[in-house]
């Protein structure tokens, strides 16, 4: 069975721009989060997302949005983008909310210049 | 506040030794506590996860303990090898509900030399 895909797995965008992310879940699994991790701050929870509703918010700026599609593939954007948003972007997909075990895609390191 | 305080904040041990990395939290209410690794430049890999009610859950090597009344939880790594060179990072959640959150630990960085 796949894990879970991220892509792109390396961008670099300029102060200002917008980007996208792309997180694809494991088969079968429902639930999505997002988690932004920096040296600074250690990780930090985003969003959740579970049958195309968003379930749960961390405390970022309105900046950062996502969105879960019906197959459950998750995308994440952040527009105007800040010297500050450089950092690796996790998915992490399970079965459901709350279940024992979740799965880490290998990131998306972006680097804002 | 809800925080996630894990110690030490790194740790450098030799091949074979046994190791036990700590987390306190002060999340309120609990849902359940899980221990990730995770390796340099990838994401992290679920370890366990415990609710209120379990004590103790191995995976291997690797055996978590939860104290629920002190609200502290450890990582007992036993014969270390190489590969377990990584971060640690502890996780709680509150409640589950549909307002649940988690909060991270900062981690333990963990170097096992040969």
């Amino acid at each position: 069975k796949a894990g879970v895909t991220q892509t792109p797995r390396y961008l670099i965008k300029t102060r200002g721009q917008q980007v996208t992310l792309s997180c694809s879940p494991i088969s079968g699994h429902r639930s999505v989060s997002w988690y932004q991790q920096t040296p600074g701050q250690g990780l930090q929870f985003l969003f959740e997302y579970f049958s195309e509703t968003q379930r749960n918010k961390g405390n970022f700026p309105g900046r950062f949005s996502g969105r879960q599609f019906s197959n459950s593939r998750s995308e994440m954007n952040v527009s105007t983008l800040e010297l500050g948003d450089s950092a690796l972007y996790l998915c992490a997909s399970s079965l459901a909310p709350e279940s024992e075990t979740q799965y880490f895609g290998p990131g998306t390191r972006l680097l804002v210049l | 506040k809800n925080q996630v305080e894990q110690s030490p904040q790194s740790l450098i041990i030799l091949e074979g030794k046994n190791c036990t990395l700590q987390c306190n939290y002060t999340v309120s209410p609990f849902s359940n506590l899980r221990w990730y690794k995770q390796d340099t430049g990838r994401g992290p890999v679920s370890l366990t996860i415990m609710t209120f009610s379990e004590n103790t859950k191995s995976n291997g090597r690797y055996t978590a303990t939860l104290d629920a009344d002190t609200k502290q939880s450890s990582l007992h790594i036993t014969a270390s090898q190489l590969s377990d060179s990584a971060s640690y990072i502890c996780v709680v959640s509150d409640r589950g509900s549909t307002l649940g959150r988690l909060y991270f630990g900062r981690g333990t960085q963990l170097t096992v030399w040969p």
